[in-house]
């Protein structure tokens, strides 16, 4: 089964709206989640990762907010920009365990 | 992408026959991952390697298998290609077991 549950499937957000995507976990083993960009025809990109001892990270226009006890984590993005239309995964893992499982993914779009 | 290249880039075999995907590194990194992406399902990961012939399974690795024989090389056996397998695949790489590196990715299509 999904070990990580990612939603909306899909996004569409006007220039400088703040897109929200959302994961949730059952793993309570998993300590590391990482969110990957990834573009057409490309591989996915680590974006920004956290580790359950803080509940929120920020790196450039991209935070990411995490629930310990709702085992969940979110990716804000503000001010989108078109050029943040892309496809977001969020994932999962505990550390040394050698398997990262990934969420569905979400195809964000910024329109212009 | 810097540091992992991964040949071919496309595709296309018939139903039966063998395929392999070779993922190749300039890193020295330890670990190395397959991964197949379908739509609906995310990544999902096939073998991984954490050393030159030490290598694992992952969730979906019926009908697969892999070799590591140098550092820098992970190949990637479909033995007997099915449609099943129509995917986009992905290797990644690592120095530790997080912060992973894609490739760029191969598109196989099984006719």
């Amino acid at each position: 089964q999904q070990q990580v549950k990612q939603s909306p499937q899909s996004l569409i957000v006007q220039k400088g709206g703040i897109p929200i995507i959302n994961c949730a976990y059952e793993n309570t083993a998993f300590d590391y989640f990482p969110w990957y960009q990834q573009f057409p025809g490309k591989g996915p990109a680590l974006l920004i990762a956290i580790r359950p001892d803080v509940s929120e990270k920020k790196e450039g226009r991209f935070t990411i907010s995490f629930n310990k006890s709702a085992k969940q984590f979110s990716l804000h993005i503000m001010d989108s920009q078109p050029g943040d239309s892309a496809t977001y995964f969020c994932a999962a893992m505990r550390t040394g365990a050698n398997n990262l499982f990934f969420g569905t993914g979400t195809r964000l779009t910024v329109i212009p | 992408d810097a540091g992992i290249t991964q040949s071919p880039r496309h595709k296309v075999t018939e139903t039966g026959t063998p395929v392999t995907l070779r993922c190749h590194q300039t890193e020295n990194h330890r670990y190395m991952y397959w991964y197949r992406q379908d739509p609906g399902h995310g990544l999902r990961l096939i073998h991984y390697s954490y050393g030159v012939k030490d290598t694992d399974k992952g969730e979906v690795s019926d009908g697969y298998s892999v070799s590591r024989s140098k550092t820098e090389d992970f190949l990637l056996t479909l033995e007997s290609a099915t449609s099943s397998q129509t995917s986009v695949y992905f290797c990644a790489i690592s120095a530790m077991s997080a912060g992973y590196t894609f490739g760029s990715g191969t598109r196989l299509t099984v006719v």
